[in-house]
């Protein structure tokens, strides 16, 4: 078990162009949650999958985003056409529902900038 | 909807002293509630979950407390070190609905000074 991963680490872009985030959960994890955090905020909820099925999205995700998890495993997530706005660390987190905590863990973020 | 607040956001002390970072809730309609702590540039650590039937987890120095009725928590930090400068964020998952997410606060900022 290695944890939650992301990749890239950093992602540096212009604006109008798209980008693609990778997560990569805890193996045995069957959820998979993407959160945006600005500096100076706690993240904030952007959209929810249990298995490769999305359950939920937040408002913040606007028709520019979109996130996919095909086999169950991995997650990906695009922004199209980014804005200046859309700098931020992106983090993904998962988690296996027990019957006591269905605790969340995190993993390092990808740090967007678009310049 | 519900909505987390963290006071204060900045926190200085020197090392030794013990510590007590707050945070409330508005809706008291929780699952659980846990502290994280996270460092500059990275992602998320998770210290303690107190699942809305408890009163309060510990964890080495770390003593977490829930009051749900009141809509507050804290978290009690024994004996700093220079190594607990980090921020300290607290998110609570709603019971109802299918809602899975967590709701996070904007975090304390703590400096322990040697």
């Amino acid at each position: 078990d290695t944890g939650v991963s992301q990749d890239p680490r950093h992602k540096i872009t212009k604006r109008g162009q798209n980008v693609t985030f990778r997560c990569d959960p805890i193996s045995e994890h069957n959820r998979l949650y993407w959160y945006r955090q600005t500096l100076g905020q706690g993240p904030e909820f952007l959209t929810y999958f249990q298995n490769e099925a999305q359950l939920e999205k937040s408002r913040l995700l606007s028709d520019r985003f979109s996130a996919e998890r095909p086999k169950g495993s991995f997650s990906t997530l695009e922004i199209q056409r980014t804005e200046q706005g859309d700098s931020a660390m992106y983090l993904c987190a998962s988690s296996y529902r027990d019957k006591s905590t269905d605790t969340q863990y995190f993993g390092p973020g990808t740090r967007l900038t678009v310049l | 909807k519900q909505e987390v607040t963290q006071i204060p956001a900045a926190l200085s002390v020197p090392e030794g002293e013990n510590l007590v970072l707050n945070c409330s809730f508005t809706d008291s309609a929780i699952y659980n509630l846990q502290w994280f702590r996270q460092d500059p540039g990275k992602g998320l650590t998770s210290l303690l979950l107190i699942q809305s039937s408890q009163r309060e987890q510990t964890s080495g120095r770390l003593n977490a407390s829930l009051d749900k009725s009141s809509g507050r928590s804290t978290l009690y930090i024994a004996a700093s070190q220079p190594g607990d400068s980090a921020t300290y964020l607290c998110a609570v998952k709603i019971s109802s609905g299918s809602a899975r997410q967590l709701t996070f606060g904007s975090g304390t900022q703590l400096t322990v000074l040697p």
